[in-house]
């Protein structure tokens, strides 16, 4: 069945260090693939999303690009701010529902 | 509304004691979804509502879980006879469409502890 694997947090870093967080799946045929996050106390929000192979899913400075090859859709950010410190989800989109990772929680020190 | 609201937002509840969690979706999405949020364990889902479609009901836990949807709005999720390993945080999502390419919006979730 479908799965997507994200690497273990937490991930702690300064305030405008380089931001990657990994996320490979496995999945039939070819899903879309989403970044959600999680603020402290509220519920998840779509960060970034990928409908094809080779697209790129951007938003508020954060990057994605969904490869086929590698199975991959990591997370990038150039420089992360304190209010990035959440919990990051990433997704992949079966016909009807999501499978998500276990999530990725940031901490990022000013 | 503009979001997805869902009540209460923490219950405390005895073992064994039955619980009923609400889900009120934004107006006009047709597809209704309950996940469960467990410490390290990620969002495992529960089920799904399409219109007036059959629910799917495939990733349910046990049969002490049921949930119903009416006039294809509110959705109540409920939990019979509660155990401990029930304690987690219960979101439900909506999405205009069915489709995973439309994204969901989830609510804030209901944080059940089972004590």
């Amino acid at each position: 069945g479908d799965s997507v694997t994200q690497m273990e947090g937490p991930v702690t870093l300064s305030e405008e260090a380089f931001l990657t967080i990994n996320c490979t799946y496995t999945a039939t045929g070819y899903p879309s693939l989403f970044w959600y996050v999680q603020y402290p106390g509220e519920g998840l929000q779509l960060l970034l999303k990928a409908t094809k192979a080779d697209d790129k899913g951007s938003n508020k400075g954060f990057e994605a690009t969904y490869r086929k090859e590698t199975t991959s859709f990591h997370l990038e950010k150039g420089s992360v701010q304190v209010s990035d410190s959440a919990v990051y989800f990433c997704a992949l989109g079966g016909y009807s529902t999501l499978t998500f990772g276990k999530g990725t929680m940031l901490l990022v020190s000013p | 509304g503009a979001g997805v609201s869902q009540s209460p937002s923490n219950k405390v509840t005895e073992k064994g004691k039955d619980v009923e969690l609400r889900c009120d979706p934004i107006s006009g999405h047709t597809a209704l979804y309950w996940y469960r949020q467990s410490l390290g364990q990620g969002l495992e889902f529960l089920i799904y509502f399409q219109g007036n479609s059959a629910p799917d009901k495939s990733g349910l836990p046990s049969d002490r879980f049921s949930a119903e949807r009416t006039g294809g709005s509110v959705s109540t999720l409920t939990i019979q006879r509660t155990q401990q390993e029930d304690s987690a945080v219960y979101l439900c999502a909506s999405s205009l469409v069915e489709g995973q390419d439309y994204g969901y919006t989830f609510g804030s979730g209901t944080r059940l502890t089972v004590v």
